[in-house]
């Protein structure tokens, strides 16, 4: 199943730069996307989300930017802290909205 | 803040044993769902709940599966007969509305041995 792709396994950033994720889906029929952090041994928490029908979404440190025509969309963190280290997933939905389909994940790890 | 609990949080079983994962859902919250994921892979969906019947099955979910909301407050997965690729960690969400984001538990470890 690759209709949401994750292609960097892993980033790492020092403290206080911008952390940028990226994720990119193939089925134009998802309306909306979120971003989901993981801690180990820990289940996914919620960050942030955005509606197909916008293109960024602000919330804190936290802006999620989505480009519809190339099926994209990134997060980006400011400034980045340790505490962010983590797995980061996004999630894509489309008509029931409780069935999101996650990339893989990336590991983002902020050294201070 | 109010969260979803898993327990147990690690069973471990022998294939073709029967297993039951236990969640008890955020209290407001009508929609309820189970997610799983294998070692090194994504996380996937299982199944959606609302209003004591599935919404919505993924082609995992098969008659091995089913889930169960015997009172008010538990949400329950139970797997018949447990196969040694039924390992992986058990994620319980539950929202509010039919509207994102889904809160996540912290999820069973389930290993079939």
């Amino acid at each position: 199943d690759q209709q949401v792709k994750q292609n960097s396994p892993s980033l790492s950033v020092q403290e206080g730069r911008i952390s940028i994720l990226n994720c990119d889906y193939t089925n134009s029929m998802f309306d909306y996307f979120l971003w989901y952090k993981k801690y180990p041994a820990e289940g996914p928490t919620f960050l942030i989300s955005i509606s197909s029908i916008k293109d960024k979404n602000e919330d804190g440190r936290f802006t999620v930017f989505l480009n519809k025509s190339a099926k994209h969309l990134s997060l980006h963190i400011v400034p980045s802290q340790p505490g962010d280290s983590a797995v980061y997933f996004c999630g894509t939905g489309g008509t029931s909205y409780g069935k999101l389909t996650f990339g893989q994940g990336t590991i983002l790890t902020v050294h201070p | 803040e109010p969260e979803v609990t898993q327990t147990p949080s690690h069973q471990v079983t022998q294939m073709g044993q029967e297993v039951i994962l236990r969640c008890v859902p955020i209290s407001n919250h009508l929609y309820f769902y189970w997610y799983r994921q294998i070692l090194g892979q994504k996380v996937e969906f299982l199944v959606s709940f609302y209003n004591n019947e599935i919404s919505e099955k993924s082609e995992i979910f098969d008659d091995q599966f089913s889930v169960e909301r015997p009172d008010g407050s538990n949400f329950t997965l139970k797997i018949r007969s447990t196969k040694l690729e039924d390992s992986a960690m058990y994620f319980c969400a539950s929202s509010e509305q039919d509207t994102p984001p889904l809160h996540f538990g912290n999820g069973t470890r389930l290993t079939v041995t």
